[in-house]
Order: structure tokens, then C-alpha cells, then sequence
């Protein structure tokens, strides 16, 4: 169980235009879900905190009106990446988890390579 | 600041032989441990999670928890050269709310020498 899905795994858009990231729990529900964002050969960073129902939670730093997050069922979160401009390009991944991971960890989407021309 | 530390490598270990991965965090009242494997290119796979203090083994791996140090580690026996990747140290974040979010930590490359 715990398998999350992650759409698109790559994307390639013009400057200037919107991207849309989506990512499913398919075999249980998540009240929270997680984005994260990787440059190459560096670490994990998370960005925002997906609540079901509610506004996203965003780390310091990360712009919410850029990186729009929609949460609007117990299955589905999305990632909007408004006005994308090259430096946005990066390896974008989401994570959820039952039980707030407490107990089963989080499981990863297989991440969306964003490149930005 | 909560903070999760490893050593970034590269740890470098010929075939056969084990790998210790280290890992030491912040914040006493954490409760769950997670280890994670990333390839290079991939997403982050969970590999090992461990909540009580001693070892719990799975396989040819072992995490080992120690919280009055603040210490979590991982063993790989007889590692392979698929065993090569980052593997990251997570930490549920323990507080009020309990948002459940995972404070990981820079990774450790490890390489396994054929």
C-alpha cells in the first residue's frame, strides 16, 4: 500500500508560462501531502505543506503566489508553477503518507523534471 | 532550529564489505526515524523505518536507534554496487499540531567499489 502517483515526470514550457503538477495517493487518503523541490547534486528542500481543505503551509522563503498548491480532495494535490522563468527549472517532487507518517513514513511520487526555456 | 545531520561523503566501501551510514538529530522529542535511498535522477525510496531505541534488521539492512544520543544509524551488509546512491536520514517532526512533516538530512553518497 501507499503508492503515490506524480504527473507529468517531465515538462518542458516556455518562459513566461504556467505548469501544473499533479499528485495522487491512490490506495489511501491524505489529509497532508507534501512538495519538494531538488537541484542537482543538491538536498531535498521543501517548499509547502499540502493540507486537505485548507490553505497550503509554505516554508520561508517560497514564494506562495508563484507556486500555487491546491488541495481539494483527500487524493489529490496540485502544484502550479505560475510565470515560470528558467531558474524554476528543477526536479519537483510530492510525498503523503497515512497516519501523518508517524508510523509507515512517507512515500515519494516518482518527481516532475521541470525545464524552462 | 531542528536539524538533521550526516556526513555528505562520498563513503566509499568495496563489494562485500559493510556500510555504516550515521545520522544525528536534533530535537529529543522526535519519535520516528526514516531512511531513504535516492538513485540518481529518482525520487527518494523509503528503505528502513525504526521508532524504538536498539536495532531492527530487515534484510541486509539494520537501523540502529540510540535516543539518548540522538543517534540513528544504518548498516548495509555485504553491499553491491546497486547498493550505490544518496541514502537520507528523515526525522518526524515532533511539536504542537504534529504537522507530521519530515526534517531530513543533506544525504550520504555512498559507493560501492565492484
Amino acid at each position: 500500500g501507499a503508492v503515490v502517483s506524480q504527473h507529468p515526470s517531465w515538462v518542458i514550457c516556455k518562459s513566461g508560462t504556467s505548469v501544473k503538477i499533479e499528485c495522487r495517493s491512490l490506495d489511501f487518503q491524505a489529509t497532508t501531502m507534501f512538495w519538494y523541490r531538488q537541484f542537482p547534486k543538491q538536498s531535498l528542500m521543501l517548499m509547502a505543506t499540502s493540507n486537505e481543505g485548507s490553505k497550503a503551509t509554505y516554508e520561508q522563503g517560497v514564494e506562495k503566489d508563484k507556486f500555487l498548491i491546491n488541495h481539494a480532495s483527500l487524493t489529490l494535490s496540485t502544484l502550479t508553477v505560475t510565470s515560470a522563468h528558467p531558474e524554476d527549472s528543477s526536479f519537483y517532487i510530492c510525498s503523503a503518507g497515512k497516519d501523518r507518517g508517524l508510523l509507515y513514513g512517507y512515500t515519494f511520487g516518482s518527481g516532475t523534471r521541470l525545464t524552462v526555456v | 532550529q531542528k536539524e538533521v545531520e550526516q556526513n555528505s561523503g562520498p563513503l566509499s566501501v568495496p563489494e562485500g564489505a559493510i556500510a555504516s551510514l550515521n545520522c544525528t538529530y536534533s530535537d529529543r522529542g522526535s519519535q520516528s526515524f526514516f531512511w531513504y535511498r535516492q538513485y540518481s535522477g529518482k525520487s527518494p525510496e523509503l528503505i528502513m523505518s525504526i521508532y524504538s531505541n536498539g536495532d531492527k534488521e530487515d534484510g541486509r539492512f539494520t537501523a540502529q536507534l540510540n535516543k539518548a544520543s540522538q543517534y540513528v544509524s544504518l548498516l548495509i551488509r555485504d553491499s553491491q554496487p546497486s547498493d550505490s546512491a544518496t541514502y537520507l536520514c528523515a526525522v518526524n517532526e515532533h511539536g504542537s499540531g504534529n504537522t507530521g512533516k519530515l526534517i531530513f538530512g543533506q544525504g550520504t553518497t555512498l559507493q560501492v567499489k565492484p
